[in-house]
């Protein structure tokens, strides 16, 4: 149980493109998801938590405008990437945990995004 | 042996024999700690888990200790097989940050046939 998927696993496109990473629970529902970033041989880097139904909240120093979230139903969370450069290249990995207390988040596969 | 420094500390270990990976936490609220292993190209996998009410608690061939007095947490795993071979992330977390994981640096461990 808690499987949680992520879409697409690469992605390779040139810079301007904006870039959107889907995030799916499937055998449960969640009604908050996390977006990450990890780079080379680095810890992960919680980028902003997804609400269902609501705003998402970013962490210091994200930029919302750059790094858009969608939560429209318990199970999809999406991650839009507007007009990206190359340094916005990336390891991108979503988590989301079942509803109670002290559940652990379980992650997708992670989105390699490479701008060229 | 451990090395430290620019990169991810290494642990080498030889297969069959008993791993220690060690973690300090930074929050004294944190009250739920979560242990993950990433294999190259893939997101973390949850192995085990461990309230701040407890100071161990066991799973198939892991033991995770925790000591809320230094603010450590390590992740045992015994008879370690090639198949280990990740890098290991402790996270913490309490309540009122709304479940938020801090993870830690890392660590390599690497499993000699």
């Amino acid at each position: 149980g808690a499987v949680v998927s992520q879409h697409p696993s690469r992605v390779i496109c040139k810079s301007g493109t904006s870039v959107k990473i889907e995030c799916r629970s499937l055998d449960f529902q969640a009604t908050t998801m996390f977006w990450y970033r990890q780079f080379p041989k680095k810890s992960l880097m919680l980028m902003a938590t997804s609400n269902e139904g609501s705003k998402a909240t970013y962490e210091q120093g994200v930029e919302k405008d750059k790094f858009l979230i969608n939560h429209a139903s318990l199970t999809l969370s999406t991650l839009t990437v507007t007009s990206a450069h190359p340094e916005d290249s990336s390891f991108y990995i979503c988590s989301a945990s079942e509803q109670g207390d002290n559940q652990p988040q379980h992650f997708g596969d992670g989105t390699r995004l490479s701008i060229l | 042996g451990e090395s430290v420094g620019l990169h991810l500390p290494t642990l080498s270990v030889q297969e069959g024999d008993n791993s220690i990976i060690n973690c300090a936490y930074s929050n004294s609220a944190s009250d739920y700690f979560i242990w993950y292993k990433q294999e190259s190209g893939k997101g973390p996998q949850f192995i085990i888990d461990i309230r701040s009410n407890m100071d161990k608690r066991q799973g198939q061939r892991v033991t995770v200790l925790l000591n809320k007095t230094v603010k450590h947490l390590s992740l045992q795993i015994a008879a370690t097989q090639p198949g280990d071979s990740a890098v290991y992330f402790c996270a913490e977390t309490y309540m009122e940050y709304g479940n938020k994981l801090v993870f830690g640096a890392g660590t390599i461990l690497r499993v000699k046939s």
